[in-house]
């Protein structure tokens, strides 16, 4: 599978727990992005790498809220001390910026906050 | 600033149906890229077509078909002979050049029924 994948998949939680993703963007793809889906919602941008940099996080991405691509290659995103308006999907998309062709999202990490 | 506007919230037809989802957008940017994605049950946001703000021209890849047009700032998407399978939840996108990012700023979607 030369995709986008995410892990875990699925994720339950309690209030107050940390919690992180790993995202394994498409090997060559140089561009990694985060992104959060509440339901009945559109994915709303978090955060960006170019390689190793993180280049741009939304006002949506609070102190809680790190995200790392050590190597340039996966990324992970924490949450620290869980709220319950974290519960969403969480997104994660990879490019290569010389493409036409956009962004290819991975299938995703549904978070659930109890 | 940049917004998608997808007006329809939910919409059915019933099967071999044709079927248009609209798209409005705002963008203060003279070049820009336009996106459909398809978001099936699966979750999984599949790529549809990206267009940018220069080829006015109207795209056709078998079922679908997508007519953009600038004076009107709208990037609509047709389903010919709509099928079960078209079931999902589509969202219209914009992404500004002059952003270096391309991030991609997305509609709250359309949910499409396919009724058998």
């Amino acid at each position: 599978d030369t995709g986008v994948s995410q892990n875990p998949r699925h994720k339950i939680t309690k209030r107050g727990q940390n919690v992180t993703f790993r995202c394994d963007p498409i090997s060559e793809h140089n561009r990694l992005y985060w992104y959060r889906q509440t339901l009945g919602q559109g994915p709303e941008f978090l955060t960006y790498f170019q390689n190793e940099a993180q280049l741009e996080k939304s006002r949506l991405l609070s102190d809680r809220f790190s995200a790392e691509r050590p190597k340039g290659s996966f990324s992970t995103l924490e949450i620290q001390r869980t709220e319950q308006g974290d519960s969403a999907m969480y997104l994660c998309a990879s490019s290569l910026s010389t493409s036409r062709f956009g962004e290819f999202f991975g299938p995703g990490t549904r978070l659930t906050v109890l | 600033a940049q917004k998608v506007t997808q007006a329809q919230t939910e919409i059915s037809v019933v099967e071999k149906e044709d079927v248009t989802l609209d798209c409005v957008y705002e963008t203060r940017d003279t070049t820009y890229y336009l996106f459909w994605y398809k978001q099936p049950p699966s979750g999984e946001l599949v790529f549809l077509i990206r267009r940018n703000s220069f080829d006015e021209q109207n795209e056709i890849s078998g079922r679908y078909s997508w007519n953009f047009q600038k004076s009107t700032s709208s990037f609509n998407f047709t389903i010919t002979a709509s099928q079960v399978v078209d079931s999902a939840v589509y969202f219209c996108a914009l992404s500004e050049a002059r952003n270096r990012d391309d991030k991609i700023i997305f509609g709250k979607g359309t949910r499409l029924h396919i009724l058998p």
